[in-house]
């Protein structure tokens, strides 16, 4: 079946500006997950749902950075008045629930703010 | 919090075997052991997870002791497509606990002709 899909593949964007970044998880997982890796390091936690419960947000970096899932299905990150040090790939991930389930990855989106 | 530490990289050459290990001394009991790997500009995959003793798949092998305190990635007779970087992640086998969600900066392997 198909995978996790990500979109865009890239996005530039002036510093200042909002964006959005799109994930589809893999039909059926319930656990959803964002994470940002910048250039040459390891992946950073972001945001995490599971099914209808509250999402646990406790790795936002700030206010800036806000994310939407609807259901089990697709999800949203937004980041607003974007700064340069937001320059990374912003991955997703899903998996079938949280805890050991494997997650898989998508291609991620590979933000440059100028 | 269980934390992970790992070798920032390591170079093998085609055909050995090569073993990264992973420090989590803070493990707790419900934890499961878990190994992503990540080729440049694709998200990582994962490899093989285990609790205890030794897990072995098609692709590596995992050996845990039996304090749990740290755990070892084997690749067997690695090749040029093994180069990569290798997370280990520590994670709550509940799904209650958050240690799952940090890869950390991981080992680069490299493999050399």
């Amino acid at each position: 079946g198909a995978g996790v899909s990500q979109s865009p593949s890239n996005k530039v964007t002036e510093k200042g500006k909002d964006v959005e970044l799109r994930c589809d998880p893999i039909s059926g997982h319930t656990a959803l997950y964002w994470y940002r890796q910048r250039l040459g390091q390891g992946l950073e936690f972001l945001i995490y749902f599971q099914g209808n419960s509250a999402p646990d947000k406790s790795g936002l970096p700030s206010d800036r950075f806000s994310a939407e899932r609807t259901g089990e299905s697709v999800s949203t990150l937004t980041i607003q008045r974007t700064q340069q040090e937001d320059s990374a790939v912003y991955l997703c991930a899903s998996s079938l629930r949280r805890g050991r389930n494997e997650q898989f990855f998508g291609p991620g989106t590979r933000l440059t703010v100028l | 919090l269980a934390k992970t530490t790992q070798p920032i990289s390591m170079d093998s050459y085609e055909g050995q075997e090569v073993n990264i290990t992973c420090s989590h001394n803070n493990i707790a009991t419900n934890d499961y052991i878990t190994w992503y790997q990540q080729f440049p500009s694709q998200g990582p995959r994962f490899i093989i997870q285990g609790y205890k003793t030794k897990v072995t798949n098609e692709v590596a092998s995992l050996f845990i002791p039996a304090d749990r305190k740290s755990s070892t990635l084997s690749l067997p007779r690695v090749s040029l497509s093994d180069t990569a970087v290798y997370y280990c992640l520590v994670g709550d086998m509940s799904g209650t606990g958050a240690n799952n969600l940090f890869f950390g900066t991981g080992t680069r392997l490299t493999v050399i002709p």
